[in-house]
């Protein structure tokens, strides 16, 4: 069963601080991720994607992929109270097949 | 405006009687997916289809069926409900599979089966 695996938290932060998200994959094959932020009750919305190994950044974000080490990191630079929500982490299996992890649930603290 | 737009948004029904939860987008995409979301388990993929008169089984296909009969549009339908078919859902779409394209997702349906 090729898994996508993810700390469920609550990860507190507090306001201004780094946070970062962590994610690990099972599928040797997988090809791109994505971060995907999840408000309470809402739908999901993508943060980043990535496909290479190294850094991406945009914004106050960073994702880090390390194919070698199947593992995926998502830093969220000067936290702010809003971005308080779920972050699902999700790889392509393949074609087609997108496995998501169970998200972490992010607190940051005014 | 883009957008994935699925209905009902809510619906309370009971186990046995049939429904179809519709799922249409704007933005000509070939690839659509549809997702339940049960807390602790997160989203897992139901079925999703590649283009039009093109499905396949995701990883919790049990108890659903699914059409892509146009390209806009993916049903989902629940033949014979049941209760641990309770659950959110989510459409999504993306302009292809193969391109690595990122997911839009619909606002999710809340469904409760009694």
């Amino acid at each position: 069963q090729k898994e996508v695996e993810q700390n469920s938290g609550p990860l507190s932060v507090p306001e201004g601080a780094i946070a970062s998200l962590n994610c690990t994959y099972s599928d040797r094959g997988s090809q791109s991720f994505f971060w995907y932020r999840q408000y309470s009750g809402k739908s999901p919305e993508l943060i980043m994607s990535i496909y290479s190994n190294g850094d991406k950044e945009d914004g106050r974000f960073t994702a880090q992929l390390n194919k070698a080490s199947q593992y995926v990191s998502l830093l969220i630079r000067d936290s702010q109270p809003s971005d308080s929500a779920t972050y699902l982490c999700a790889g392509m299996s393949g074609t087609y097949k997108y496995i998501f992890g169970t998200g972490t649930r992010l607190k940051v603290l005014a | 405006e883009a957008q994935v737009t699925q209905n009902p948004r809510y619906l309370i029904t009971v186990t046995g009687k049939k429904l179809t939860v519709t799922c249409s987008q704007n933005m000509n995409h070939e690839y659509m997916s549809w997702y339940r979301q049960d807390p602790g388990l997160g989203l897992r993929q139901i079925y999703y289809s590649m283009n039009v008169e093109v499905t396949d089984k995701g990883d919790v296909p049990e108890g659903y069926k699914v059409s892509r009969k146009e390209k806009r549009n993916f049903p989902l339908i629940l033949e014979s409900p049941s209760p641990n078919q309770t659950s959110l859902y989510f459409c999504a779409s993306s302009s292809s599979g193969w391109s690595n394209q990122p997911q839009h997702f619909g606002d999710g349906t809340r469904l409760s089966i009694l």
